[in-house]
């Protein structure tokens, strides 16, 4: 069964980056027919795709973040990880990261979610 | 690429049914059979109820169903139970490897 778990802080400061990391068990990250991708809930709100990570490496992002986003991946560690550069209180959020199914584009497994607050 | 629209609320008493729409344009909804309905309960991650405009994963009720008509794609509950209330988001590919979510609805139970 594939698990998936962010860890990072939980509170960042305005300006700053923030770095979360999501570490896959139960598959790898190296498969080619998944994507892995960060989606994001701020507290009340609804769901925000940020961006997606295939295989071989390419990234894509939401065009709204684009400027602000880099997401990478660690096959040795079957990792995958966001950062967001220069944030404020309107990226607090729920993170979530999951992964994405590249026949159906449907995201069919998801981590538990991981607060972060922005705020100095 | 803005999000897709949903009502913000839904409701139905137990046994009935309940649709739930979402409109996008023709660039996402109605471009692509890429259209999925998350399910998602307080506190928790969402889940996947359906994928390419109409199909149901394993383990998801026959009682969920979705089509699509032009740019707007509909989710269907049918025989509500009170587990049925939760928040439903819907998606839509948009082309060049982009997501788009729909803003979400409330669903209740009466």
């Amino acid at each position: 069964q594939l698990h998936l778990q962010e860890s990072g802080p939980g509170l960042v400061k305005p300006s700053e980056t923030l770095s979360l990391t999501c570490t896959v068990s139960g598959g790898s990250i190296s498969t080619s027919s998944h994507y892995w991708a960060w989606i994001r809930q701020p507290p009340g709100k609804g769901l925000e795709w940020i961006g997606s990570i295939y295989y071989g490496g390419s990234s894509y992002y939401n065009p709204s973040l684009k400027s602000r986003v880099t997401i990478s991946g660690d096959t040795s560690e079957n990792q995958f990880s966001l950062k967001l550069s220069s944030v404020t209180a309107a990226d607090t959020a729920v993170y979530y990261c999951a992964r994405r199914d590249d026949y159906g584009v449907v995201f069919d497994y998801w981590g538990q979610g991981t607060l972060v607050t922005v705020s100095s | 690429q803005s999000a897709l629209t949903q009502p913000p609320s839904a409701s139905g008493s137990p046994g009935q049914s309940v649709t739930i729409s979402c409109t996008g344009t023709s660039s996402d909804v109605g471009g692509y059979n890429y259209v999925s309905w998350y399910q998602q309960h307080p506190g928790k991650a969402p889940k996947f109820m359906i994928y390419e405009v109409s199909k149901r994963p394993s383990g998801v009720p026959d009682r969920f169903s979705g089509s699509k008509s032009g740019n707007t794609a509909s989710l269907t509950v049918s025989g509500l139970q009170a587990e049925d209330e939760a928040d439903y988001y819907c998606s839509s590919y948009a082309g060049s490897n982009i997501v788009v979510f729909g803003g979400g609805t409330k669903l209740t139970v009466l």
